[in-house]
């Protein structure tokens, strides 16, 4: 059973550019989180999903980010018209719902 | 809503002594806790958790906590640390809504 899949591990993106990450969640978790941590910050929540559902995303920024987890396919965190301040390290985790959360490698986004 | 509280930001200790990490939160229903570790570069592993029964719950690594439910709390301890265990912890709450909430984590230093 493979863990949390997220790519790219490493993405570099112009300012202004789009950016979009993918979490395949572990074989038979529903749920999906998306975290944002920053240089000598914790764990931000940004959004939280079931399939084909958002069920709490008051951690995301009104603009420009948005998130889906489709019935098919990985969960996306899109980021448009990213800025120097959006990079970060990106977690996801994913879990059947009623345990314990894993965590994929994460996502380093670097805008330059 | 539902929160979590990790009140010490950095702790640093040398090589030996005994640690405890606090962790409270907030919620008012049934609680699933869970203590995740994060080693420099990695991504977050689950350290121990708790869902029902015995209150204290051992972890890997000789980690232990507690889950005392009229202090609202579940601290992390070890009685003697070791250099390896310089990481960020992260205490996090799972409630019946099943969202998962993290503390802002503490980074732990041990001195060799």
């Amino acid at each position: 059973n493979a863990g949390v899949m997220q790519n790219p591990r490493h993405l570099v993106r112009r300012r202004g550019q789009e950016a979009r990450l993918r979490c395949s969640p572990m074989k038979g978790h529903s749920h999906v989180y998306w975290y944002r941590q920053l240089p000598e910050e914790g764990l931000k929540f940004m959004v939280y999903l079931q399939k084909e559902n958002i069920i709490d995303e008051s951690g995301m920024p009104k603009e420009r980010f948005s998130a889906e987890f489709p019935k098919e396919g990985p969960s996306i965190l899109r980021i448009q018209q990213v800025v120097r301040g959006d990079s970060a390290a990106y977690f996801c985790a994913s879990s059947p719902g009623d345990r314990e959360a894993f965590f994929g490698q994460g996502t380093r986004l670097t805008v330059v | 809503a539902q929160s979590v509280s990790q009140h010490n930001h950095h702790v640093i200790l040398s090589e030996a002594a005994s640690l405890e990490l606090g962790c409270n939160y907030s919620y008012g229903g049934t609680v699933n806790l869970f203590w995740y570790v994060q080693y420099p570069g990695q991504h977050l592993q689950l350290l121990l958790k708790y869902f029902s029964g015995d209150p204290l719950v051992k972890g890997i690594k000789g980690f232990e906590a507690e889950f005392i439910k009229s202090k609202f709390s579940f601290n992390l301890r070890k009685p003697s640390v070791q250099w390896s265990d310089t990481a960020e912890y992260f205490c996090a709450l799972l409630g019946s809504a099943r969202q998962l909430t993290f503390g802002s984590g503490t980074q732990l230093t041990v001195l060799p």
